[in-house]
């Protein structure tokens, strides 16, 4: 059994630009849930994706977008980033949506 | 609106001896989970132990067990015969049954374990 991946692991973006991060869920499981946390903090939801449609967003504002691919596996767009957009998101599936999950090792976006 | 909170930043314990992380929420909701994750410096949250709120009986895993009061809203975890491995970062988190699987987190606990 395939736990979660994400990448890349590590990713440097100025000010302004798009990033695009993935995540493959862990096999069996089909829905995708994302957060980011910032350096300190607990993570803070974004979004999660229940067979290809978003089904609950976080306090996120519209250029935090998402996909889920037939799958399972999911993309976190993030268009004209800000500084504040630094932190590490982690990416995590789960049989169905109110059910435990179980984390990727995150991807660390550092915006200057 | 839902809330976590672990009033304890940061906790330290002997090698083999027992220590116990606080964790309180505010809820309206009857039906929820709760858990608590360990993020190590690697950085991967790990699930440590899952509490369904209908059940009474309060949940264990080998040295980790939760005690879970439902009336006072709290979700304490104790770990047993700590290990240099359990250091950590602890998250305690909600999630409302039916609402698809958001998890709320609460601030942490960072837990250091010593020889």
């Amino acid at each position: 059994e395939t736990g979660v991946t994400q990448s890349p692991t590590h990713l440097i973006k100025t000010r302004g630009q798009q990033v695009t991060l993935r995540c493959s869920s862990q096999s069996g499981h089909n829905t995708v849930s994302w957060y980011q946390q910032a350096l300190g903090q607990g993570p803070q939801f974004i979004f999660q994706y229940y067979r290809e449609e978003e089904n609950g967003r976080g306090n996120f504002p519209p250029r935090f977008s998402g996909l889920q691919f037939p799958n399972y596996s999911s993309e976190l767009n993030v268009n004209a980033l800000e500084l504040d957009d630094s932190a590490l998101y982690l990416c995590a599936s789960s049989l169905t949506g109110p059910d435990t999950q179980y984390f990727g090792p995150g991807t660390r976006l550092t915006v200057l | 609106a839902q809330t976590v909170t672990q009033s304890q930043p940061e906790m330290s314990v002997q090698e083999a001896e027992t220590v116990t992380l606080s964790c309180t929420y505010d809820t309206s909701e009857n039906n929820y989970y709760l858990f608590w994750y360990k993020q190590p410096p690697s950085r991967q949250m790990i699930l440590v132990i899952r509490q369904e709120a209908y059940k009474q009986q309060n949940a264990t895993e080998n040295r980790f067990s939760v005690n879970f009061q439902k009336a006072a809203k709290s979700f304490s975890l104790k770990i047993s015969d700590s290990q240099l491995g359990d250091t950590a970062m602890y998250f305690c988190a909600f999630m409302k049954r039916n609402q698809g699987g958001k998890l709320i987190f609460g601030q942490g606990t960072e837990l250091s374990v010593k020889p």
